[in-house]
């Protein structure tokens, strides 16, 4: 079985604060997929990074930036110098390579960001 | 073009009712998605399509059917809907199946009276 687990319900900070999403997930698979979404208010879910198990190396995207550690089976995603329209639900999702798993994606419950001025 | 759209954006209906929704995508994707989502909850997968072929039904109730006229297009068709299937109905799409990612449409906000 896949599970992923975003302990934090919700995070709130104020613009310009770093703010860290966590992200454990467990899998007996050796190869597998990571993701974060983005959900602002609007409802549609964005795409924002994948990571590959056999990749661990850190990224960076702009004031985003994502730790991968095999070691402890987690993808954290941090927001650098936080702003208003990063309020939003972000999501990480798991998906396995095996056939029998088809590709689904096991997603997190989810944090609720909340940036205030 | 990176976009998937859906039709409507909200939609009203009645338990007798016959709805559908539609789904849209030129990315040339071949892997095509429904998922419900309640309110501060994660999105539930329904449905995919791999290849315009129905690949993954999660035991969905027959009141939803799903349709692929091609590749490019999905449908969700309803009828004698529960309240409790009031909810927002996302499409994504994806090159394929497995190993990719999904890109989701704005989704669907249904409510059911």
């Amino acid at each position: 079985a896949q599970k992923v687990t975003q302990a934090q319900t919700e995070i709130s900070v104020v613009e310009k604060e770093d703010v860290t999403l966590d992200c454990v997930y467990e899998t007996r698979d050796t190869t597998y997929y990571l993701f974060w979404y983005k959900q602002p208010p609007s409802g549609e879910l964005v795409f924002l990074i994948r990571r590959n198990s056999f990749d661990e190396q850190n990224e960076i995207s702009g004031r985003y930036s994502w730790n991968f550690q095999k070691s402890t089976s987690s993808f954290n995603f941090t927001i650098t110098a936080s702003q208003v329209v990063d309020s939003a639900v972000y999501f990480c999702a798991l998906s396995e390579a095996r056939t029998d798993s088809w590709g689904k994606f096991q997603f997190g419950a989810g944090t609720q960001v909340v940036v205030t001025p | 073009d990176t976009e998937v759209t859906q039709t409507p954006k909200h939609l009203v209906m009645g338990m007798t009712n016959k709805k559908s929704l539609k789904c849209e995508q030129h990315m040339g994707h071949r892997a095509m998605y429904w998922y419900k989502q309640k309110a501060k909850k994660p999105p539930e997968l329904m449905f995919v399509y791999s290849y315009e072929k129905l690949s993954i039904n999660e035991s969905v109730p027959s009141r939803f059917s799903p349709e692929c006229p091609n590749s490019s297009l999905l449908n969700l068709h309803l009828h004698a809907l529960q309240p409790e299937d009031s909810a927002l109905y996302l499409c994504a799409s994806s090159q394929r199946q497995v190993y990719n990612e999904q890109f989701f449409g704005p989704g669907t906000r249904l409510t059911v009276l």
